[in-house]
């Protein structure tokens, strides 16, 4: 069965460092790819999304992240976090040759930035 | 603009008590409706989803149901709540005719169990 696997539960930096999470899945098909972030107190939302072209993808707040296809990853990076970006994230997919018209999320990151 | 409306915000129910989350939709038509379980560290559980009025397409077995009476209304129900089904529920939407499968969530219904 498809799945998605974030290896990082819970990361902790200080501002200013580089940030970089995790995001692999099963399945050897076409997929869309996103990331969400929840921020204390808020609802999810999207914070950046792959369909197609370039692997390279950048989103709100100064995110990126890039999709490797032969790793079957999409991880997202950010050069110089803030205290604002303490959140959790969550990366998920859409295996798009399954029939299955849903999102499959990882189990998240929870990122505490220290001022 | 599309707004996704979910109430109760917060509930605390006893155990073998029914349950009923609403989820509405508007400014769409035909959307896909999603009902999501989030608990901490283990990310967020499919529950259901519907592509129309009627269709409920269940994930996982379970104490819990859902309905879709009205084209933009999605609820989630159970006759007899378990401690288990404590957490945090979310409604989400797509457009009905899109395929990239980008959801809109709701704001979300936490939900304790005595």
């Amino acid at each position: 069965a498809q799945s998605v696997s974030q290896h990082n539960h819970h990361v902790i930096l200080s501002e200013a460092a580089s940030l970089e999470l995790g995001c692999n899945y099963s399945y050897g098909g076409t997929v869309n790819l996103f990331w969400y972030v929840q921020y204390p107190g808020q609802h999810l939302q999207l914070l950046l999304k792959y369909f197609s072209g370039d692997p390279l993808v950048k989103g709100i707040k100064g995110f990126e992240a890039e999709f490797i296809k032969s790793k079957f990853s999409f991880n997202l990076r950010k050069p110089s976090v803030q205290w604002s970006d303490t959140a959790e994230y969550f990366c998920a997919v859409n295996f798009m040759d399954t029939g299955r018209r849903a999102l499959t999320f990882g189990s998240g990151t929870r990122l505490q930035v220290q001022p | 603009s599309q707004t996704i409306h979910q109430w109760p915000a917060t509930l605390v129910q006893p155990v073998g008590s029914p349950l009923s989350l609403e989820c509405t939709v508007e400014g769409t038509s035909n959307p896909n409706l999603y009902w999501y379980r989030q608990a901490a560290g283990r990310g967020l559980q499919l529950l259901f989803y519907s592509v129309g009025i009627g269709q409920i397409s269940s994930e996982v077995p379970q104490n819990l149901s859902a309905s879709r009476p009205q084209d933009r209304q999605f609820i989630l129900s159970s006759k007899k709540l378990l401690l288990s089904d404590s957490g945090f529920y979310l409604c989400a939407w797509v457009p009905g005719q899109g395929v990239t499968g980008e959801l809109f969530f709701g704001e979300g219904s936490r939900l304790t169990v005595l």
